[in-house]
């Protein structure tokens, strides 16, 4: 089975300040990596994902994760932020075979201060 | 990227009642779809997995008869809560990969709002 830990349930950052949300996750399979975030009352949107090849994937909105299998870690990062960073962010993970579910972490509240 | 349909958005009802949620793949076959729930300030709880055309694979916890799962077709699932009381009360997304995907993202609906009073 696979589980994700989040480290941080809210993260507090100043606007045009970088942001690291961090991500670890536990598996004894290959595993695909995956970061979605939420709006209030919306479903989920993928940021990015890593699936296979380089280690530092770039996604939507100036976001970058970098997967690092010794350490199990998927962090979520963004060198600056603004206001409509605000929101809820999940990391998720899956067996990289099969139709499977995702296992969410717990997310993080990313709060954008003016 | 693949448009997942919720329907209603939000649902209000009275504690006995039983409600419908419809999710729909717009623009493609989706063969599983993938029912979370989420409760407030809290994360994404996979309830059941829904296979067109079987029965459902409910998580461990997850009262089947509570929250019926229907996939009739390759692109509609539906998950009725039955006998609503207070205690159901949350947000339910559902999701779905292409078929064949090889990209593992799961596609997910806008969630539907079920307040039972």
């Amino acid at each position: 089975a696979q589980s994700v830990t989040q480290l941080d349930s809210q993260v507090p950052v100043f606007e045009e300040a970088p942001v690291e949300l961090r991500c670890n996750y536990s598996s004894s399979v290959s595993v695909y990596l995956f970061w979605y975030v939420q709006y209030p009352n919306q479903g989920l949107q993928l940021l990015l994902k890593y699936l296979s090849g380089s280690t530092l994937v770039k996604g939507i909105n100036g976001f970058e994760a970098e997967f690092n299998k010794s350490q199990t870690s998927f962090h979520l990062r963004k060198p600056s932020v603004h206001i409509s960073d605000t929101a809820e962010y999940f990391c998720a993970v899956s067996r990289n075979s099969g139709n499977t579910p995702l296992v969410f972490g717990k997310g993080t509240r990313l709060s954008v201060i003016a | 990227g693949a448009v997942v349909s919720q329907h209603p958005s939000r649902v209000i009802c009275k504690s006995g009642t039983s409600v419908k949620i419809e999710c729909r793949s717009l623009d493609f076959q989706a063969t599983t779809m993938f029912w979370y729930r989420q409760f407030p300030k809290k994360s994404l709880m996979l309830m059941a997995t829904s296979n067109e055309g079987s029965k459902a694979t409910y998580e461990q916890g997850v009262e089947k008869d509570k929250f019926l799962i229907n996939h009739a077709s390759l692109t509609l699932s539906t998950l009725t809560v039955t006998s609503a009381h207070p205690e159901d009360s949350s947000f339910y997304i559902c999701s779905a990969r292409t078929s064949g995907s090889g990209t593992g993202e799961l596609f997910f609906g806008e969630g539907s709002r079920l307040t039972v009073l």
